[in-house]
């Protein structure tokens, strides 16, 4: 089953706009992790956040965890082409061993 | 690329049938995990090994088995086919499997389709 819940479930900008995805979950976790799939292929690890974070940056993506409102979010600034795929974010819950992912948002960047 | 390495990348078979998935993790990792990606069910996970023994267990169904071997590679054994098992299947790797900050590894998939 899936615990989170991406919003929007698809999104289309520009190229040099920010993106802005988000991820509520609903279980106690270690922590929450986001991941790219462009079509069809495998998932590339973007960034882990612990349930101890607030904020983490990669590069230009910065990723915001309330454990108390169980969301997370992921921005993605000055987006290029390359940028287009699905993002989707996975937790690693209290107890468990293995990812449960969200549904994903589906992200365009127009050239 | 990811380090993983899975074959075979396609596969279409018939239902009833059995198919072999094989995953490589990552050089130095011990924990391999399947999941599967349907467009009804989303990402699931599937079932984990470690070191060559099952660690943890998602949503396998009892038709599907997995093992791993002393050289750490794994096999995904799926039988008595049918079209709901059409997807893409997943492996990841990680160093130990467990920990907070154990990120997982992803390989380019395995595509089942049934006919």
């Amino acid at each position: 089953s899936q615990q989170g819940e991406e919003d929007p479930q698809a999104l289309s900008i520009q190229e040099g706009e920010n993106a802005t995805m988000n991820c509520s979950y609903k279980t106690s976790i270690n922590n929450l992790q986001w991941y790219r799939q462009n079509s069809g292929r495998g998932l590339v690890h973007l960034i882990l956040i612990r349930s101890n974070e607030r904020e983490k940056h990669s590069g230009r993506l910065r990723v915001t965890l309330d454990t108390s409102k169980k969301s997370s979010s992921l921005l993605i600034t000055a987006s290029r082409a390359a940028d287009t795929a699905s993002y989707f974010c996975a937790t690693l819950d209290t107890g468990r061993r293995a990812l449960t992912f969200g549904s994903g948002t589906r992200l365009q960047v127009q050239p | 690329d990811s380090g993983v390495t899975q074959t075979p990348k396609h596969l279409i078979t018939a239902t009833g049938q059995r198919v072999t998935l094989r995953c490589s993790p990552r050089s130095g990792d011990l924990s391999v995990y399947w999941y599967q990606q349907s467009l009804d069910q989303g990402l699931q996970f599937l079932i984990q090994y470690y070191n060559g023994e099952e660690r943890a267990k998602g949503n396998i169904l009892e038709r599907f088995s997995a093992q791993q071997f002393p050289d750490l590679h794994s096999e995904l054994n799926l039988s008595s086919l049918e079209l709901g098992d059409s997807a893409l299947y997943f492996c990841a790797s990680s160093v130990a499997g467990g920990p907070p900050t154990d990120t997982q590894y992803f390989g380019p998939g395995t595509r089942l389709t049934v006919l």
